[in-house]
């Protein structure tokens, strides 16, 4: 089956700076990515979507300045995490899909972020 | 109203037990129905997949979905310890473009005790 990696898994962060989150589809071509963020206990909540050489997509109350979302390539997204702050500090998801394969979307481990 | 309502237990049943997991959601454009599993500090993993109504059957686990009751479920027979996680439902449109994003259930924390 279809393999989404993240990298890091785990990172920890001082307040003010800035953190890069790696999403790659290892054995496909991801025309779209979604980035999530999951607080303990509860649901993914969906952050933006991104679509290959496009600006991504951001769900509503999602700050585009601060999270920061790169889909330069078929098979890499980036979330960068701008001046962290300790607020957000939770496990991120991304996934991809190849929509013009299928319509089934494949996670990745996730990220958990946390700041101090 | 949340769009998709799912139990958010927990669950704790006996090895061997038979599991019922359940979801109902409101909008009936809903027409793709996705059970994942996802254990903790790890992402989703999709378990099972249907289009529409029916019933679907793969090794011990069964979906279920009615769309006129807009209700769906997950039956997983003989349950085993490593069946322990938290389970979601996802659901989404069939038409294109921000249509294709999922819409989750809040999760179901299964416990199946050895």
């Amino acid at each position: 089956g279809a393999v989404v990696s993240q990298h890091p898994s785990w990172v920890i962060c001082k307040s003010g700076t800035s953190v890069k989150i790696e999403c790659r589809s290892l054995d496909f071509q991801a025309t779209t990515m979604f980035w999530y963020r999951q607080f303990p206990k509860q649901s993914l909540m969906l952050m933006a979507t991104s679509n290959e050489g496009s600006k991504a997509t951001y769900e509503q109350g999602v700050e585009k300045d601060k999270f920061l979302i790169n889909h330069a390539s078929l098979t890499l997204s980036t979330l960068t995490v701008t001046s962290a702050h300790p607020e957000d500090s939770s496990f991120y998801i991304c996934s991809a899909r190849d929509w013009t394969v299928s319509y089934e979307q494949y996670f990745g481990p996730g990220t958990r972020l946390t700041v101090t | 109203q949340k769009e998709v309502e799912q139990d958010p237990g927990p669950l704790s049943v006996p090895e061997g037990a038979i599991v019922s997991l359940n979801c109902t959601y409101s909008n009936s454009a809903f027409q793709y129905f996705m059970w994942y599993r996802q254990y903790s500090r790890k992402g989703p993993e999709l378990l099972m997949y249907t289009y529409s109504s029916g019933n679907k059957e793969d090794g011990r686990f069964t979906a279920q979905v009615d769309k006129s009751s807009k209700y769906i479920s997950l039956f997983i027979r003989d349950s085993q310890p490593s069946d322990s996680a938290t389970y979601l439902c996802a659901m989404r449109r069939i038409s294109s473009g921000s249509a294709r994003q999922l819409t989750f259930g809040s999760g179901t924390q299964l416990t199946v005790l050895p």
